[in-house]
Formats: C-alpha cells, structure tokens, sequence
C-alpha cells in the first residue's frame, strides 16, 4: 500500500457520460498529481495540485477538471466522455510543490468508455 | 507530449541475465528517476538520480545520470521472475517545477 487511495478501481460508462475519480494523498503530502495512462502515449501528466491551488496545468483537455479540498483530496472530472478517453488515471502524491524526490502513485482508476 | 527516447521497448531474457535499458532525451533535465509498473499498481520509484555523473543502487539495480543532463542508464543484475514489470524513465526540468516527464516504458519478461 503506498499510501494514495484511489477510487473507484475500475468504471466503465457510456460516450457522453460524466465520470468523478477520487484521491487521496499520502498523509502529510500537499502536491497531487493527475496522470493519464493509455497504450499508445505512455504516462501523461494532466494537472498539479498544491494545497488546494492549482499549479501546473499539462496535456488535460478542456472536458476534464479537477480540483483539491480543503482536506486535501482531489477529484478528476471527465465529462462528454468519448471512447478516446479510455485509460488508467493515475493520482500521485508529494510533500512539496517543488523539489524532486519524485511522487508516490496510487493504484489507478481503469476507466472504460463504451 | 513525449521529450524521453526509451529503449528498449520490451526485453525477454533468461533468469540470472544482465539487463540494460536508457533514456535519452534533447532537452536537459536536473533530476532523473526510474519506476517500475507491475500490472494493476501505479509505478513504485526504484531509483532517483539528482547531479550529472552521479551512479545509485538499490539491491541489484543501477542507475546513472548521465554527464550531458540528457541522458540515463539503469542496469538490473542477475534478474530474477520477480523483475517482471515495465519499467518507467521520469525527468524533471529546471523550468517545470516537479512536473515529471515520463519516457514511454520497457517491458522486461524474465523467463525462469
């Protein structure tokens, strides 16, 4: 167990449908991290997150957003689903929003869009 | 999209062979990490690498950064079934905060 919770573990939903993926970070972590995960682009980072503000924006498309709690949890959503957004999402955890001692990731949500 | 050249892309080797795999890249980067992915987990850090020249192991891996900042090595010995996995290439940028790029993995099969 590394620590970041991620749900639900699997989901699978229709095109057009809008989804929520769940993080928690690794306690006394601030920084998360949203990764998407597909067979043909390899680990690609989405949004960063750091103590409630939004810090570094990547490759996320404008149908999806995200957002980190006061309790420091984060949420993905992923609306207007196409079958293009089938993927493993991965949520990783740091302590800071600098530095590079490299992230801890949760297990993944495997969302299937059909 | 991708910056890091991973190769090789898959490897089968026999149980107790040496392996090889890199990352090279055009761009410099001041940190460089290595995970490891076993199917239905997130990738686990094996390895962080931190100043050009620098050599780091864990157990049986070994991992350099390279001296030009665009490149990295890691070497598995003497693998074993359990080093089945893909395993991943990250770096971080100067100018990207602790944003991580990620090369696009080598799938290492260890036969017994």
């Amino acid at each position: 167990d590394s620590g970041v919770t991620q749900t639900p573990k699997h989901l699978i939903t229709a095109t057009g449908q809008r989804v929520t993926l769940r993080c928690s970070p690794r306690s006394g972590d601030l920084s998360v991290y949203w990764y998407q995960q597909s067979l043909d682009q390899g680990l690609q980072f989405l949004i960063q997150y750091y103590n409630g503000e939004e810090r570094a924006k990547g490759n996320i498309l404008e149908r999806f957003s995200a957002q980190q709690f006061p309790d420091l949890h984060s949420e993905l959503n992923l609306s207007s689903l196409e079958l293009g957004d089938s993927a493993l999402y991965f949520c990783a955890s740091s302590v800071a929003d600098r530095g590079n001692y490299g992230y801890t990731f949760g297990s993944g949500t495997r969302l299937t869009v059909v | 999209g991708q910056q890091l050249n991973q190769s090789p892309q898959s490897m089968f080797i026999q149980e107790g062979e040496d392996v090889s795999m890199n990352c090279t890249s055009s761009s410099i980067f001041n940190t460089w990490l290595w995970y490891k992915q076993e199917p239905g987990e997130g990738p686990v850090l094996l390895i962080a690498l931190y100043k050009a020249g620098e050599l780091t192991s864990n157990g049986r891996l070994t991992a350099q950064f390279g001296i030009t900042r665009k490149d990295s090595f890691l070497n598995i010995s003497a693998s074993i079934p359990s080093d089945v996995g893909i395993y991943f290439c990250a770096g971080q940028q100067e100018t990207s905060g602790s944003r991580l790029t990620f090369g696009e993995g080598t799938q290492l099969t260890v036969n017994p």
